[in-house]
């Protein structure tokens, strides 16, 4: 298995552009989500999706949207890059049950000039 | 809300040391409580988690941590740090309400080990 896996690994916008971060998972897990980190704040969550179809919003969704078709896939896009979204973005998959480990991808790192 | 405070952003300890991190939370129900490590440009790997049971848990890579509920706790420990350590660490708490198991994590320590 491949695990979670995310493209791109490193990204430079200009404000105002538009772009899609992909991640895919292997596991046939449920659950994904998309987190952002940024220095002295941890990871916050963005999106997440409890199965093909269903998506909501987490702690900071402004700026960003999610669909999900298919149970393996998980985009995040942004529709009108602003410098505020440079960050490390991070997909996370895992199972229905609550005490299951999430599983990261290795992350895409987004920089807004 | 659940939240999680990791004391100290920056740790750094002699090769052979002692590695304590802390680690608490506030929660009003019996929490799952986690350990995230992640290597420099890499993901974030579990170390362990608590879930339920012995309140002693032992992860990989020779960490452990203690779930103390009446200090609301969750400190991460390593008798003897090696140089391999060195990384960011993230203490994290689940929280369930909105019906959806969500992840909140502390602001990191990052555990610098020196010979």
């Amino acid at each position: 298995n491949a695990g979670v896996t995310q493209t791109p690994k490193f990204q430079v916008l200009k404000t105002g552009q538009s772009m899609t971060l992909q991640c895919a998972q292997d596991m046939n897990h449920e659950y994904m989500s998309w987190y952002r980190q940024d220095p002295g704040m941890g990871l916050r969550l963005i999106h997440y999706s409890v199965g093909a179809g269903i998506t909501d919003q987490g702690e900071v969704p402004n700026g960003y949207n999610v669909s999900r078709s298919t149970t393996e896939d998980f985009p995040l896009r942004l529709l009108s890059a602003a410098p505020s979204q440079t960050s490390v973005y991070f997909c996370a998959s895992r199972t229905d049950r609550n005490q299951e480990t999430q599983y990261f991808g290795p992350g895409t790192r987004l920089l807004v000039l | 809300a659940q939240s999680v405070t990791q004391l100290g952003s920056h740790v750094s300890v002699s090769e052979g040391a002692l590695v304590l991190l802390r680690c608490n939370y506030s929660s009003s129900v019996p929490p799952y409580l986690f350990w995230y490590v992640q290597y420099p440009n890499q993901g974030l790997q579990l170390l362990l988690k608590y879930t339920t049971g012995a309140t002693l848990v032992k992860g990989i890579n020779g960490f452990e941590a203690e779930f103390k509920k009446s200090e609301t706790s969750f400190h991460l420990t390593k008798p003897s740090a090696h140089m391999s350590d060195a990384a960011e660490y993230f203490c994290a708490v689940s929280d369930l309400s909105g019906g959806y198991n969500k992840l909140i994590f502390g602001a990191g320590t990052r555990l610098a080990v020196h010979p």
